[in-house]
């Protein structure tokens, strides 16, 4: 059975700096790109980025550039994003999610049951 | 990279067919038949319904249906049910070599 699981829940403070995990299992993580998607309090999906495990492509949303960075240790099968410097606006549930088909054109078939990251002074 | 438009609610009566529009431009939607989309439960993480514009995934029940045509991909539900309220979602490949979503839709079921 393929599962994402995330890490848990995270209260940081503005400036502070963070790094969530998502850990595949049941199928080969490194054959298929992790994708990681933003939903901030009562609003839409967001795509930040994608990133291949088996080699550590990376793709960022030109919105997430610069603001996070996404990668993968294949060794364990775990994907992470981090943050070097949180803001409030940062506050959202994070959701990272394996990406079926062809390559960045795929679909997100499977998903994690999401991050809550707060961050507030 | 601007996000997809759609509908903020749509509504109808238990047993109706129901239809989400998904508006993009000639650089996502009308560009690739890429158009995946979501169903997302209050709480919960959004669960993959439509894939490759009109492709089902397994399990996902046949009442749910999809198309495209031009800029636009359309989600039909019909023979819609209380289990089916939910917020949707579209998704579409772009030129960029990235993803884009709608902003997502409110189906209540009366």
């Amino acid at each position: 059975e393929v599962q994402l699981v995330q890490s848990g829940a995270e209260v940081k403070k503005p400036g502070e700096s963070l790094k969530i995990s998502c850990k595949g299992s049941g199928y080969s993580f490194t054959s298929y790109w992790i994708g990681w998607v933003r939903q901030m309090p009562g609003k839409g999906l967001e795509w930040m980025g994608i990133i291949y495990p088996g080699d550590s492509d990376t793709r960022y949303s030109p919105s997430f550039q610069g603001q996070v960075t996404i990668s993968a240790d294949k060794s364990i099968s775990t994907a992470y994003l981090q943050w070097s410097s949180l803001k409030a606006s940062d506050t959202a549930m994070y959701y990272c999610a394996r990406l079926e088909g062809i390559a960045v054109a795929g679909h997100f078939d499977y998903w994690g049951q999401g991050t809550l990251v707060t961050v507030s002074s | 990279q601007s996000a997809l438009t759609q509908p903020a609610s749509v509504s109808g009566s238990p047993g109706q067919s129901i239809t989400i529009s998904c508006t993009g431009t000639s650089s996502d939607i009308g560009a690739y038949n890429y158009v995946s989309w979501y169903q997302q439960h209050p709480g919960k993480a959004p669960k993959l319904m439509i894939y490759d514009v009109s492709n089902r995934p397994s399990g996902v029940s046949n009442r749910f249906s999809a198309s495209k045509s031009g800029n636009t991909a359309s989600l039909t539900i019909s023979g819609v049910q209380a289990e089916d309220e939910a917020d949707y979602y579209c998704s579409s490949y772009t030129t960029s070599s990235t993803l884009v979503f709608g902003g997502g839709t409110k189906l209540t079921v009366l």
